[in-house]
């Protein structure tokens, strides 16, 4: 199974900001790579998908870059609805399909 | 568009089976493009995928919880089930059902159903 990090687990910062959010696989997972946004007692909405392409709908200001084990997803400049949770994903290997623990975005 | 709803008991006693439905509307389950998945969240952690199945009843599962898990499909429902036997609390968590891509063309899960919280308690 691929192993999934994320880091940091929290990110402290202003609207306005610019975050940067990583993800580490245990093993290369090529540019098979999702990233979701969780906000509290909803579903993950997917972001992007194959590490760099925004999901329909998706704000220009979200981009993913990486490709093997090194990720990174970057929100250009926070607005208020970005504060919320982050998860990586690989499907390059599966089942299963492996989640990342998470990147909370707070507001600083 | 298309929407997916969970449906089933929000408590299940421990060792019993947890069953879960999801009805899928705005399209059609039989799509030669796409698996149709579960995933849980347990009460304030992270995300594990339970597995997925195919229109035809093809199926993938987690193999941590493969001995445990049944899945199927009713086309003519536009639904499909999740069976998880001998449950425990460390079943307890958010159930979500959700569309993902084929094993030639993954894109992560594009679309998710609310969620449904299934405790496990006496």
């Amino acid at each position: 199974e691929i192993v999934m990090t994320q880091s940091p687990a929290t990110l402290s910062l202003s609207p306005g900001e610019r975050a940067t959010l990583s993800c580490r696989a245990s093993q290369s997972v090529s540019s098979s790579l999702a990233w979701y946004q969780q906000k509290v007692g909803q579903a993950p909405r997917l972001l992007i998908y194959d590490a760099s392409t925004r999901a329909t709908g998706i704000p220009a200001r979200f981009s993913g870059s990486g490709s093997g084990t090194e990720f990174t997803l970057t929100i250009s400049s926070l607005q208020s609805e970005d504060f919320a949770l982050y998860y990586c994903q690989q499907y390059h290997n599966w089942p299963p399909f492996t989640f990342g623990g998470g990147t909370k975005v707070e507001i600083k | 568009q298309l929407q997916l709803q969970e449906s089933g008991p929000g408590l299940v006693k421990p060792s019993e089976t947890l069953s879960l439905t999801c009805t899928v509307s705005g399209g059609s389950i039989i799509s030669t493009n796409h698996y149709w998945g579960w995933v849980r969240q347990p009460p304030g952690k992270g995300l594990e995928s339970i597995g997925s199945v195919y229109y035809s009843g093809s199926t993938y599962y987690n193999p941590s919880l493969k001995s445990r898990v049944t899945m199927s499909v009713d086309t003519s429902k536009n639904q499909f089930s999740l069976k998880l036997t001998s449950v425990t609390a460390a079943d307890t968590a958010v159930y979500y059902c959700a569309r993902h891509g084929t094993p030639w063309v993954t894109t992560g899960f594009d679309c998710w159903g609310q969620g449904t919280l299934v405790t496990v308690s006496s």
